[in-house]
């Protein structure tokens, strides 16, 4: 079984400001990566993934994730954020198999401040 | 990139009538649809997994009577919600997966039921 864990909640920073948002994961077997955004009123839309290679991948939007294998991690990162970026964030994880259900995280609600 | 649409997108009814939600991809052939429901302020959680042509396949704890899906063609699934009760008021989102690891989402429909 899966489970993924955002450990906090609610994150408010200003405007500019460098972000982080935490995400770690419990998986028996192996398992893809991903980080949803979800603006109000809308379902979400896919930031970024990870599938294999490169630890550090990029996405929309300036965002970037890093998958960190030992610590079973997968944080997300914007180095200065806009007003345009409050939403709430998911990460969730679905297991190598084509088209697998995927479980998400409980969300990261990110609100900019001017 | 691939495109999943929801009708309705927002939807009101009256307590005790059924309610037909539609999923479509767009542009391509979603072998697998999966349903899910968003509360308030919380994560996505899984409903049931559909497989074009098959029955779906319900997570624990939702009532397949209540909750119909039908996925008559690698384009389309529906979801019912027959006899609704205020309190099956939701968010739904549907999801479609192809050939490849990655799901698309539609935008939701807001189920509010008076």
């Amino acid at each position: 079984a899966q489970s993924v864990t955002q450990l906090d909640s609610q994150v408010p920073v200003f405007e500019e400001a460098p972000v982080e948002l935490r995400c770690n994961y419990s998986s028996s077997v192996s398992v893809y990566l991903f980080w949803y955004v979800q603006y109000p009123n809308q379902g979400l839309q896919l930031l970024l993934k990870y599938l294999s290679g490169s630890t550090l991948v990029k996405g929309i939007n300036g965002f970037e994730a890093e998958f960190n294998k030992s610590q079973t991690s997968f944080h997300l990162r914007k180095p200065s954020v806009h007003i345009s970026d409050t939403a709430e964030y998911f990460c969730a994880v679905t297991p190598y198999s084509s088209a697998s259900k995927i479980i998400f995280g409980s969300g990261t609600r990110l609100s900019i401040r001017p | 990139g691939a495109v999943v649409s929801q009708h309705p997108s927002w939807v009101i009814c009256k307590s005790g009538t059924s309610v037909k939600i539609e999923c479509r991809s767009l542009d391509f052939q979603a072998t697998t649809m999966f349903w899910y429901r968003q509360f308030p302020k919380q994560s996505l959680m899984l409903m049931a997994t559909s497989n074009e042509g098959s029955k779906a396949t319900y997570e624990q704890g939702v009532e397949k009577d209540k909750f119909l899906i039908n996925h008559a063609s690698l384009t389309l699934s529906t979801l019912t919600v027959t006899s609704a009760h205020p309190e099956d008021s939701s968010f739904y989102i549907c999801s479609a997966g192809g050939r490849t690891d990655t799901q698309y989402f539609g935008p939701g429909t807001r189920l509010t039921v008076l």
